[in-house]
């Protein structure tokens, strides 16, 4: 079994601001990780995924994740936000193609 | 890229009929597609992973014989929802994979908002 919890619900931030979204996952064996992006109206985007190798992964749009298994953790991070970042995250495991999601966490960008 | 369509993406009917909801890979093949539902403030819940050639696998708790699916091509699969009712009314999502090993990647539709009154 599998799960992921997102630690924040809303994240506010201001525009050209850094920000941090929190996940924490759990399971019983290897998974992979990834981060969508949800638009108001559109379907998940992929942003970055971590399968093995380096702990850091870099994605689309600037946004970046480290993983960290002592942790089990995989936040993600963008040094500088834009109001187009404005969106819901959300975190993912999976193992044999099928993912567990996170609850999500809304980002509101404001200028 | 790869874009994945869902057909409607707005449904309004009343309780006790049925709903298809159909999900089309545009520009690739799949032989596995999976349905998510995803209530208002939470987060997408797999349904079924839909398997052309072959019968839908259900996860826990989800009644095979109230969401049909059905994958008659390797660009289809539709996810029937029968008689309807208000509990039912969710966003449903689809997904298919593409790629094959470590890179393949998920790519959803954009989702079918179903309101049963």
């Amino acid at each position: 079994a599998q799960s992921v919890t997102q630690l924040d619900s809303q994240v506010p931030v201001f525009e050209e601001a850094p920000v941090e979204l929190r996940c924490n996952y759990s399971s019983s064996v290897s998974v992979y990780l990834f981060w969508y992006v949800q638009y108001p109206n559109q379907g998940l985007q992929l942003l970055l995924k971590y399968l093995s190798g380096s702990t850091l992964v870099k994605g689309i749009n600037g946004f970046e994740a480290e993983f960290n298994k002592s942790q089990t953790s995989f936040h993600l991070r963008k040094p500088s936000v834009h109001i187009s970042d404005t969106a819901e995250y959300f975190c993912a495991v999976g193992n044999d193609y099928k993912l567990s999601f996170g609850a999500g966490t809304t980002v509101t960008v404001r200028a | 890229g790869a874009v994945v369509s869902q057909h409607p993406s707005w449904v309004i009917c009343k309780s006790g009929t049925s709903v298809k909801i159909e999900c089309r890979s545009l520009d690739f093949q799949a032989t596995t597609m999976f349905w998510y539902r995803q209530f208002p403030k939470q987060s997408l819940m797999l349904m079924a992973t839909s398997n052309e050639g072959s019968k839908a696998t259900y996860e826990q708790g989800v009644e095979k014989d109230k969401f049909l699916i059905n994958h008659a091509s390797l660009t289809l699969s539709t996810l029937t929802v029968t008689s309807a009712h208000p509990e039912d009314s969710s966003f449903y999502i689809c997904s298919a994979p593409r790629g094959g090993g470590s890179q393949e990647t998920q790519y959803f539709g954009p989702g079918t908002r179903l309101l049963v009154l």
